[in-house]
């Protein structure tokens, strides 16, 4: 069964770079039609997508945050990552790595975000 | 952009009674991309349904979700205790999500 478990800081100043790694095990990264990608959560609030990865190494990002965000990803140690430059207070938030899947049938399907990692608390402060 | 918008906010039932969760879209989107999530206090949200009416994995048949084109629907058939959390429909073109619906006990 695929799991995914996020790690990283917890702290980060303003200005800095976030990263992130989230790391695949129960299964390859590479096998099947899914994709890698990263959400977050503001305490108390919703969803914000930010970001998926494809194994071809293909990238679509959130408009709001496309300037800012990198997603890559290491098939040698089934892992993708996240950074996010220039970070503020905003930025402050649980962050999520999890695995969609969609395949092309007669029309594109898409089966959701199956699987997700526990989240990792980021905190941006001095 | 795609905005999808849940209402009620909040939607205050009973244990037994059943759930009805609005997911409207901004604009027309395809049945196939639409998902719901829950999600509980403290945990990752849970894929639900898939393709606007395909229960996940593991996911009880009080669940069911419908709807096409701007208007979809989660609904829960009889609440039970362990239902009451909140809801999210996501689709996939922009992935976004919509704002959430908070299902609590009355």
């Amino acid at each position: 069964q695929v799991q995914l478990q996020e790690s990283g800081p917890g702290l980060v100043k303003p200005s800095q770079t976030l990263s992130l790694t989230c790391t695949v095990s129960g299964g390859s990264i590479s096998s099947g039609s899914y994709y890698w990608s990263w959400i977050r959560q503001p305490a108390g609030k919703g969803l914000e997508w930010i970001g998926r990865i494809y194994t071809s190494g293909s990238t679509n990002y959130n408009p709001s945050l496309k300037s800012r965000v990198t997603i890559s990803v290491d098939t040698s140690k089934n892992q993708f990552s996240l950074k996010l430059s220039s970070v503020t207070a905003a930025d402050t938030a649980v962050y999520y790595c999890a695995r969609e899947r969609g395949e092309w049938l007669a029309f594109y399907y898409y089966y959701g975000m199956d699987v997700w990692g526990q989240g990792t608390t980021v905190t941006v402060s001095s | 952009e795609i905005v999808l918008t849940q209402s009620p906010g909040t939607l205050s039932l009973s244990p037994g009674e059943r759930a009805t969760l609005s997911c409207r879209a901004s604009q027309s989107v395809s049945s196939s991309y639409l998902a719901w999530y829950q999600q509980k206090p403290g945990q990752a949200p849970r894929l639900l349904i898939y393709g606007a009416s395909s229960r996940a994995t593991g996911i009880p048949d009080r669940f069911s979700g419908s709807g096409s084109g701007t208007d979809f629907t989660l609904t829960i058939s009889r609440l039970e205790p362990e239902d009451f959390a909140v809801y999210y429909c996501q689709q996939y073109g922009s992935s976004f999500f919509g704002q959430g619906t908070k299902l609590e006990i009355k």
